[in-house]
């Protein structure tokens, strides 16, 4: 089954524990995304990359690291958690053609993040 | 910045009537926008794509149109059911690989 796979779905942690949230595709989908969405502020983009090795911030990127080192994977680092990244997260990612990506964005289920 | 609108917020219609789902842009330099849904606690599921060089899109119940120049793009739902309650959730995309979503119309349709 075709599926954007985040792990883990619920993470709980304290102010300043380094954490890592998994995002996994089996599309072969070079296009992977990853966003953050707030009651009232709605989806807002973290980081995106186009293929591998090839990363971009997007509107929100302070606090947070990314990496693409394999096509599957696009990991979100987050090196120090403070209180206001307590968010429900989602990972996203799209085939990539040309010079965009004219495939739907497929979601995955999301990882609700409390940082306390 | 691109900044995108939905509106309204939220609507409650009775179920078989048909509805409009509006979202505006304010950048119309878009490579596609995509119209999503989202249920309580789950991810976004896309219901359709529409490539700028488009005007629309159709998908069983569901069109959705597509005006650059004004910076519009609008839901049709057709012969609404329960089942169709959800957030819906447009997204402009660029041909650099930005999102930009709207914060959404929260649909409820009333047996």
């Amino acid at each position: 089954e075709a599926q954007v796979t985040q792990n883990p779905r619920y993470l709980i942690t304290v102010t300043g524990k380094k954490l890592t949230v998994t995002c996994s595709q089996n599309m072969n989908h070079e296009y992977m995304s990853w966003y953050r969405q707030d009651p009232g502020l709605g989806l807002r983009q973290i980081y995106y990359s186009m293929n591998v090795e090839v990363t971009d911030k997007g509107d929100v990127p302070e606090g947070y690291k990314v990496s693409r080192k394999e096509k599957r994977n696009f990991p979100l680092i987050l090196e120090s958690p403070s209180p206001n990244q307590t968010s429900l997260y989602f990972c996203a990612s799209s085939r990539y053609r040309g010079r965009a990506y004219n495939s739907p964005l497929h979601f995955g289920n999301g990882t609700r993040l409390t940082v306390t | 910045k691109q900044e995108v609108t939905q509106i309204p917020a939220a609507l409650s219609v009775p179920e078989g009537e048909n509805l409009v789902l509006n979202c505006s842009f304010t950048d119309s330099a878009i490579y596609n926008l995509q119209w999503f849904r989202q249920d309580p606690g789950k991810g976004l599921t896309s219901l359709l794509l529409i490539q700028s060089s488009q005007r629309e899109q159709t998908s069983g119940r569901l069109n959705a149109s597509l005006d650059k120049s004004s910076g519009r793009s609008t839901l049709y739902i057709a012969a609404s059911q329960p089942g169709d309650s959800a957030t819906y959730l447009c997204a402009a995309n660029t041909n650099a690989g930005k999102s930009t979503f709207g914060d959404g119309t929260t649909l409820t349709v009333k047996p």
